[in-house]
């Protein structure tokens, strides 16, 4: 079946480590997009990207890292400087086409907690 | 900059309509989306509906548009006990990325 992949499901980091999140998507999808999720918030921008070799900051970019090396595949790294990362992530992909809106479709997400 | 608004809770008798509405500041939005998200998953597309829409129904969701007020409504008839979930309502100007709301929590009781 198409869709976006995400894992780990659930994620522990002792503080001070880096750990990285994986998404991969079968959709061609060529733009994809990481959100965090605070509880009783709304979803917030990290990082995205539209293409292979590029990616953009989103609104909270700081103490995390991604890379695009193959078009399936777009994961995310927090890394120590992120002081607050216990939250849930949300992986996204979508086409770059117009037509019909520029629908995103997401991942089950993975939960991150610090201990 | 952009900013899209809803309220943090719905709640409503099974069988009732259900109305979660929605307000957003950008006026050269294109495209409006709400999205649901049930406890611990992802979020499941519902319905978006272009900006030069007023209206569109999918089933039981409608969704009104009031480009004037900049404000976005989804209404479900016959509310199940299965459309208990965290809706939100997003916005896109260009195709780059998309803005959320909060989300508002529906609750359905019996």
């Amino acid at each position: 079946d198409g869709g976006i992949t995400q894992s780990p499901k659930y994620l522990f980091r002792k503080e001070g480590q880096n750990v990285t999140l994986s998404c991969e998507q079968n959709l061609n999808h060529d733009a994809m997009y990481w959100y965090r999720q605070d509880p009783g918030q709304g979803l917030r921008l990290i990082y995205y990207s539209q293409i292979v070799n590029d990616f953009q900051k989103g609104d909270i970019a700081e103490g995390y890292s991604v890379s695009r090396e193959k078009k399936e595949s777009f994961p995310l790294t927090v890394t120590s400087a992120q002081k607050n990362p216990t939250a849930f992530y949300l992986c996204a992909s979508s086409t770059l086409s117009t037509g019909s809106g520029n629908t995103i479709y997401f991942g089950e997400g993975s939960w991150l907690t610090v201990v | 900059g952009e900013d899209v608004e809803q309220s943090l809770f719905l709640s409503v008798r099974e069988g009732d309509s259900s109305v979660i509405n929605c307000t957003y500041t950008d006026s050269s939005s294109t495209y409006l989306y709400w999205y649901k998200q049930e406890p611990g998953a992802g979020l499941q597309l519902l319905t978006y509906i272009f900006s030069n829409m007023d209206m569109k129904q999918d089933q039981r969701l409608t969704v009104l548009l009031n480009k004037k007020d900049k404000h976005l409504s989804l209404r479900i008839a016959d509310t199940q006990t299965g459309d208990s979930a965290i809706y939100f309502c997003a916005e896109t100007y260009n195709t780059d990325k998309l803005i959320f709301g909060t989300g508002t929590r529906l609750q359905v009781f019996p």
